[in-house]
């Protein structure tokens, strides 16, 4: 049972342009959501987080979207770099869980110069 | 954040045998936990680390498979016992450095990461 999907094996977007991560879950007791970066041979690096109480959250290039009522959140890179390249997992928590992660599957985001 | 160091970073082992890996962390940390990433796969929480008592481990995982220490604030080991082929992961340990309140959350931090082959 897989409570966090990230329905894109990979994505492919030009250096400048908009990259567009998505991310549905599928528990509704998921009240926490974060975006991690990975890249090979190195552990998970923390990028941003949302809250269920928010509906959007901004950090410099990146903005992470929450729409509950879909159970669908989404990770905006504006403007993508070359340095952008990795895997991103989306990955939910609920606060009365023992703040354990539930990961998706991952994207794997390649930037064009 | 905290900075987190894991050992030995990569290992090749042979069937039957036992691995131990250490996640050593530069600060006190509230919680930690120990993930496997399978190949092509996403990361799967095997248990959570307590200081001082058993660990708690999730659904497919038990303590004679992945017996867990965590005998302080800033050090945990995991052992992969009686290891087949299907152990091939990387194995994670993160951290939660404090406890989230009412109102917030905490973000968990994650190690390098241990690339055990079995063979």
């Amino acid at each position: 049972d897989q409570q966090v999907k990230q329905n894109s094996p990979s994505l492919s977007v030009q250096e400048g342009r908009i990259s567009i991560l998505n991310c549905d879950y599928t528990n509704s007791m998921f009240d926490y959501f974060l975006w991690y970066k990975k890249y090979p041979a190195e552990g998970p690096t923390f990028l941003i987080s949302i809250s269920s109480i928010k509906d959007k959250n901004e950090d410099g290039r990146f903005t992470v979207f929450l729409n509950k009522s879909a159970k669908h959140l989404s990770l905006h890179i504006v403007p993508s770099q070359p340095g952008d390249s990795a895997v991103y997992f989306c990955a939910a928590s609920a606060h009365f869980g023992n703040e354990k992660l539930t990961f998706g599957t991952g994207t794997r985001l390649t930037i064009i110069p | 954040s905290a900075v987190i160091s894991q050992k030995p970073s990569r290992d090749i082992c042979q069937r039957g045998t036992s691995l131990t890996i250490q996640c050593q962390v530069d600060s006190q940390v509230t919680m930690m936990f120990w993930y496997r990433q399978q190949p092509g796969q996403s990361l799967t929480l095997i248990a959570t680390a307590n200081q001082g008592s058993e660990a708690t481990y999730e659904s497919g995982f038990v303590i004679d498979k992945f017996p867990i220490s965590r005998p302080n604030l800033t050090f945990s080991t995991l052992t992969v016992s009686n290891m087949s082929p299907e152990d091939s992961s990387i194995y994670l340990c993160s951290v939660l450095p404090f406890l989230a309140g009412p109102l917030n959350h905490n973000e968990q931090f994650f190690g390098p990461g241990t690339r055990l082959t079995v063979l």
